[in-house]
């Protein structure tokens, strides 16, 4: 099975500033590695997939990038409604799902 | 619009069974595979099973093997996950999504359930 090892667990921020989230694979996915975003009490939502491509409708301060192992959730100019938690989740075996454990970004 | 509508979950005693349903509307459910995700109190996100978009395979981790059953009706448009010999550890909110594939190759899950809860306890 794949392992997704998600960073930090939890982080702490400010309106406006840059948020770096990152997800470890425990083999090469080539770029199979979407990203969710959680609020409390809601559904996930879709953000990125395929590594890198935005969602139709996702603000373009999201933005991720990576292959093969490592992989990076940025958020440029942070809003108050970007406070949640988010997933990464391979799909290298379709359709065998795997998530990260999440981070949540909370206010500094 | 496209929408996954839930139904089904409570309390259920250990042992006991359950049936949650997903209704999809705004989109052809038959093109679609579906999957169930589950969400314990305070975790993350757990995969509990998947179904191809005409029934014909269904995959499950260890974790809920012989256990749950996922199935669909599509000529009702309906997601269904069949939940048996229930645990403690199986309370949980139970999520639905719609499996989309993106240029060919790259799957997600785009489209979400609002949840269902389901609590075993005696």
């Amino acid at each position: 099975d794949i392992q997704m090892t998600q960073s930090p667990t939890s982080l702490s921020a400010s309106v406006g500033d840059r948020v770096t989230i990152t997800c470890r694979a425990s083999q090469r996915i080539d770029i199979y590695l979407n990203w969710y975003q959680q609020k409390p009490g809601k559904a996930p939502k879709l953000l990125i997939y395929a590594a890198s491509s935005l969602q139709s409708g996702v603000p373009s301060r999201f933005s991720g990038s990576g292959s093969g192992t490592d992989f990076t959730l940025t958020i440029n100019n942070l809003q108050p409604e970007d406070f949640a938690t988010y997933y990464c989740q391979v799909s290298y075996r379709v359709p065998l799902v795997t998530f990260g454990g999440g981070t949540k970004v909370e206010v500094k | 619009q496209v929408q996954l509508v839930q139904s089904g979950g409570g309390v259920v005693q250990p042992g006991g069974s359950v049936r949650l349903s997903c209704a999809a509307s705004g989109f052809t459910f038959s093109n679609f595979g579906m999957h169930w995700v589950r969400q314990a109190p305070g975790r993350g996100l757990e995969w509990v099973a998947f179904i191809r978009y005409d029934g014909s395979d269904k995959f499950y981790p260890d974790s809920v093997k012989g256990r749950f059953a996922v199935s669909r009706d599509n000529s009702k448009t309906t997601l269904y996950l069949h939940l048996n010999d229930l645990r403690p550890e199986d309370t949980a909110i139970y999520y639905c999504a719609r499996y989309k594939v993106e240029n060919s190759y790259y799957y997600c899950m785009d489209v979400w359930g609002e949840g269902t809860t389901v609590t075993v306890s005696s």
